[in-house]
């Protein structure tokens, strides 16, 4: 089976544009979980998806968000950026929720804010 | 307390040797607790994981040990090898009746194996 798979995996925005990350889940994957990766902070959860609703979400201001589709991949989207919203955001796929052995982490999108 | 502490932040050990990570949790409703690797450009991979029912579990090289009343886990990598290098993350999970994926991150080791 092919891996969770993350577009773009390197992107440069400028402060206050918004951008869009997309995450293909493995085949037959249903939830869907976003993480933000930074030095500082190391990994934190932004919101899990399932079934096209939101399930829970991180400590994160509004500007992030996220959404997924009927075939189970899922955007994010930062909207207003700031030069502390660079970071790796990584995405994880599982078979469904309350299935926390099974997820796989994508390779991640690289996000520079200058 | 939703954190994990982490510790060491960095590790060298020479080749062969046994290389031991520690992690502590306050909150006693985790119930799920994972190891992830990470190498450089790709995301974390599960490791091993236990549950708060088994005092330790091996795969391989790799063993957790847990400590339910001192609410500490740890990881030890016996015979360690230059391809083990890499970031080393703990994390801890609520089953929320099964509603929830969720991991509370540690916040990683940096784990050189020197020949």
């Amino acid at each position: 089976k092919a891996g969770v798979t993350q577009t773009p995996r390197y992107l440069i925005k400028t402060r206050g544009q918004q951008v869009t990350l997309s995450c293909s889940p493995i085949s037959g994957h249903r939830s869907v979980s976003w993480y933000q990766q930074t030095p500082g902070q190391g990994l934190q959860f932004l919101f899990e998806y399932f079934s096209e609703t939101q399930r829970n979400k991180g400590n994160f201001p509004g500007r992030f968000s996220g959404r997924q589709f009927s075939n189970s991949r899922s955007e994010m989207n930062v909207s207003t950026l700031e030069l502390g919203d660079s970071a790796l955001y990584l995405c994880a796929s599982s078979p469904s929720v309350g299935t926390r052995g099974t997820q796989y982490f994508g390779p991640g999108t690289r996000l520079t804010v200058l | 307390q939703q954190q994990v502490k982490q510790s060491p932040q960095s590790l060298i050990v020479q080749k062969g040797g046994i290389s031991i990570i520690n992690c502590a949790y306050e909150n006693t409703a985790f119930d799920y607790f994972p190891w992830y690797q990470q190498f450089p450009g790709k995301g974390p991979a599960l490791l091993i994981a236990i549950r708060p029912d088994v005092s330790e579990k091996k795969e391989g090289r790799f063993t957790i040990s847990f400590n339910k009343s001192a609410t500490q886990f740890s990881v030890h990598i016996m015979e360690s090898q230059r391809g083990d290098s890499a970031t080393y993350f703990c994390a801890a999970s609520i089953n929320y009746g099964g509603a929830t994926n969720k991991l509370i991150f540690g916040t990683g080791t940096l784990l050189a194996v020197q020949p």
